[in-house]
């Protein structure tokens, strides 16, 4: 069964370093979305990606965060310099175009020291 | 605002007992509902869904949900769980704009004892 993939399961930085997280959706899916959660709270959107460009990005997303979808499988989101108050659980998740399921990866734990 | 309401944040019951996970929406999201559950140190799994049509949906694991709109609420249930359904539950909803995102509730934390 096709699944979301995200690496690396956990990263650990140091506070003002540039981080990125990858995500390999599921081959066919057209539409791409990271969320994040922070422990103990809820899951919170970040950002969905359509066609190559951005679609709705959530007031979290400031412009130290950056996606890009660089070959036909990977999509990764950036934070530029990260911050302790970025740690959290990054979800990438996918949907094809005829669907209402996302389906989501692992996560990736980032760890900001 | 869109939001997703989970009223209890935590749920602890014994094996073999019903349970009742709550969740309420607001009207300004869309009525695509959903309800994700997230075992420890795993992702999030889709369990079931409200698209449309029947407002009472399964899951294949036993747990079921229904949509009712004048309550705006779509509350899971189980009528006996077990040891093994122990994990938080998010109920999330698409929001009222057409790109997919999900909006999320606190989640509930199902805590199954012996």
């Amino acid at each position: 069964e096709p699944e979301v993939t995200q690496t690396p399961s956990h990263q650990v930085t140091q506070m003002g370093q540039e981080v990125i997280l990858r995500c390999v959706p599921i081959s066919n899916h057209l539409y791409f979305y990271w969320y994040r959660q922070i422990l103990g709270q809820k899951v919170e959107f970040l950002v969905s990606f359509y066609n190559n460009e951005i679609s709705e990005k959530s007031e979290i997303f400031d412009d130290q965060f950056s996606v890009e979808r660089p070959d036909g499988s990977n999509f990764t989101l950036k934070i530029r310099s990260t911050k302790l108050e970025d740690s959290a659980m990054y979800f990438c998740a996918s949907r094809d175009s005829g669907g209402n399921e996302q389906f989501f990866g692992p996560g990736t734990r980032l760890t900001v020291l | 605002a869109q939001s997703v309401t989970q009223l209890d944040s935590q749920v602890p019951v014994f094996e073999e007992a019903p349970v009742e996970l709550r969740c309420n929406y607001s009207s300004s999201v869309s009525v695509y509902l959903f309800w994700y559950v997230q075992y420890p140190n795993q992702g999030l799994q889709l369990l079931l869904k409200y698209l449309s049509g029947s407002t009472l949906v399964e899951s294949i694991n036993g747990f079921e949900a229904e949509f009712n709109k004048s309550q705006t609420s779509f509350h899971l249930r189980k009528p006996s769980v077990h040891i093994s359904d122990t994990a938080e539950y998010f109920c999330a909803a698409y929001g009222s704009s057409n790109t997919g995102k999900l909006i999320f509730g606190q989640g509930t934390t199902l805590q199954v004892k012996p």
